[in-house]
């Protein structure tokens, strides 16, 4: 059973262009979790999605950011018009339910870089 | 509001030393608590959580924590520690009621000594 896969794991974008990450969950998980974390930072909640609902988008920036989790396929987190501040770690994770004594698990991640 | 303190921003101990890492929480309810390991480069492995019962919990790779409420602490504490024990070292309280919605402490570096 492959565990969470994120990719690419490391993307350069130039300021202003769009970066798109994606993240396809353990077999059988059908929540996805996405987080951040800026250098010398601890990972910071973004968005929770089921299968084409977003349940809770609390910590996601206003601006620029989307995230979505298609019937089939993986769940994306889009960045438009990127900017250097958005350089980060971002890290998808999956879990099997939603309730609160389920375990997520954590994907590498996705290093973004902002020139 | 919940939140998760690291206090130990960096800790270096010597190989085959006892290690214990802090952490305190603040959450109105019973709290669920991780750990979680990180090494340079790589994604977060789950090395122990706490839901309820036993207070002392026992992990993965020698870990273990203990819960105290009294004191809103959930440290981590290994025994002797091993040079591949090097890694930024995470402490998490689950936020809402939803399981994967976390709130992480900034983390602990753990650098250890020949």
């Amino acid at each position: 059973n492959a565990g969470v896969m994120q990719n690419p794991r490391h993307l350069v974008r130039r300021r202003g262009q769009e970066a798109r990450l994606r993240c396809s969950p353990m077999k059988g998980h059908s929540h996805v979790y996405w987080y951040r974390q800026l250098p010398e930072e601890g990972l910071k909640f973004m968005v929770y999605l089921q299968k084409e609902n977003i349940i809770d988008e609390s910590g996601m920036p206003k601006e620029r950011f989307s995230a979505e989790f298609p019937k089939e396929g993986p769940s994306i987190l889009r960045i438009q018009q990127v900017v250097r501040g958005d350089s980060a770690a971002y890290f998808c994770a999956s879990s099997p339910g939603g309730g609160m004594n389920t375990e997520a698990f954590f994907g590498q991640g996705t290093r973004l870089t902002v020139v | 509001a919940q939140s998760v303190t690291q206090p130990d921003i960096h800790i270096t101990v010597s190989e085959g030393a006892s290690l214990e890492l802090r952490c305190n929480y603040s959450y109105g309810a019973t709290p669920y608590l991780f750990w979680y390991v990180q090494s340079p480069g790589q994604g977060l492995q789950l090395l122990l959580k706490y839901f309820s019962g036993d207070t002392l919990v026992q992990g993965i790779k020698g870990f273990e924590a203990e819960f105290k409420r009294s004191q809103s602490s959930f440290n981590l504490r290994k025994p002797s520690v091993h040079w591949s024990d090097a890694a930024e070292y995470f402490c998490a309280v689950g936020a809402g009621n939803q399981g994967g919605k976390l709130i992480f402490g900034q983390g602990t570096e753990l650098s250890v000594k020949p």
